[in-house]
C-alpha cells in the first residue's frame, strides 16, 4: 500500500516567495497532521485535521502560514511570505483517528534564502 | 504543561551491547504512548503504541514497556542497522494531540 506522500521532497526558494507543500494522505485514514521538524525545536505539530475539518491550528506559528484539505486525499500547507526562519522540513502524517498510530510521509526540506 | 523528555540524548553501543532508551513523561490524561524510529532524510516511523502501565510489545531486537511515569525502549543485541534516531511521543488527553520528546540518537558500530 502506498504510504502518505509529500511534494516536492525540496524546496529552495527566495525570502518573500510563496510556498505551497502538498500531502497524499493514505487511503481511509481520517485525520491529517501537519509537523515542522527543526534542531533547535524538534518535532512540531502545526495543524491537524478531523475528516477534512481543521481541528488545531494553535501550533501555525503566524498569520503567514495557511493550511487547506479541499477533500480526503489531499492537502496543502502555504507560506506567504516566506522567511528564512521558516527553513526547516515539514512533514505530513495520517491516522485513522486522531489517537491512532500516525503514518508520516518523507518530508519536504525547505529553504528559504 | 505535558512534557516528554528522553534520555540519553545519544547513545553509542557496539554490536551485541543490550541497552535501553528512556521517555519520561508528564501528561494529562494518557491516551497512548509511541514509539517511532526515524532515519537521516526519512520520516518517523512508527514502532509500537502501549496504552497501560505493565503493557508490553516487542519487535525483533526491541521491546517497549510501560509505567505511570516513563517507558522503555530495549535493544537486545543490536546491529549497525538499528542505528537511527529513536522518538517518543505521548497521546495527551488533555491537548488532544501527540507530544514529541526531542529523541535518542542510536549508533551501533560493528
Amino acid at each position: 500500500d502506498a504510504g502518505v506522500i509529500q511534494s516536492p521532497r525540496h524546496e529552495v526558494t527566495e525570502m518573500g516567495q510563496e510556498v505551497t507543500l502538498r500531502c497524499k494522505p493514505i487511503s481511509g485514514h481520517n485525520s491529517l497532521f501537519w509537523y515542522r521538524q527543526t534542531m533547535m525545536r524538534g518535532l512540531e505539530l502545526l495543524i491537524y485535521f478531523n475528516n477534512n475539518v481543521p481541528i488545531d491550528d494553535s501550533g501555525m506559528p503566524e498569520d503567514r502560514f495557511s493550511a487547506k484539505m479541499p477533500n480526503a486525499s489531499f492537502s496543502t500547507l502555504k507560506i506567504q511570505p516566506s522567511e528564512p526562519r521558516d527553513s526547516a522540513v515539514y512533514f505530513c502524517a495520517s491516522s485513522l483517528r486522531s489517537n491512532q498510530p500516525q503514518h508520516f510521509g518523507d518530508g519536504t526540506r525547505l529553504s528559504i534564502l | 504543561e505535558d512534557q516528554v523528555t528522553q534520555s540519553p540524548e545519544a547513545l553509542r553501543l557496539q554490536e551485541g551491547e543490550s541497552s535501553s532508551l528512556n521517555c519520561s513523561y508528564t501528561v494529562s490524561g494518557l491516551r497512548g504512548l509511541f514509539w517511532y524510529r526515524q532515519d537521516p532524510g526519512k520520516g518517523p516511523e512508527f514502532l509500537f503504541t502501549l496504552y497501560s502501565a505493565g503493557e508490553e510489545k516487542e519487535k525483533e531486537r526491541l521491546k517497549a514497556t510501560l509505567t505511570k511515569k516513563e517507558s522503555f525502549l530495549h535493544i537486545t543485541a543490536p546491529k549497525p542497522e538499528d542505528s537511527a534516531t529513536y522518538l517518543c511521543a505521548v497521546f495527551s488527553g488533555g491537548y488532544n494531540k501527540l507530544i514529541f520528546g526531542a529523541g535518542t540518537r542510536l549508533a551501533v558500530h560493528p
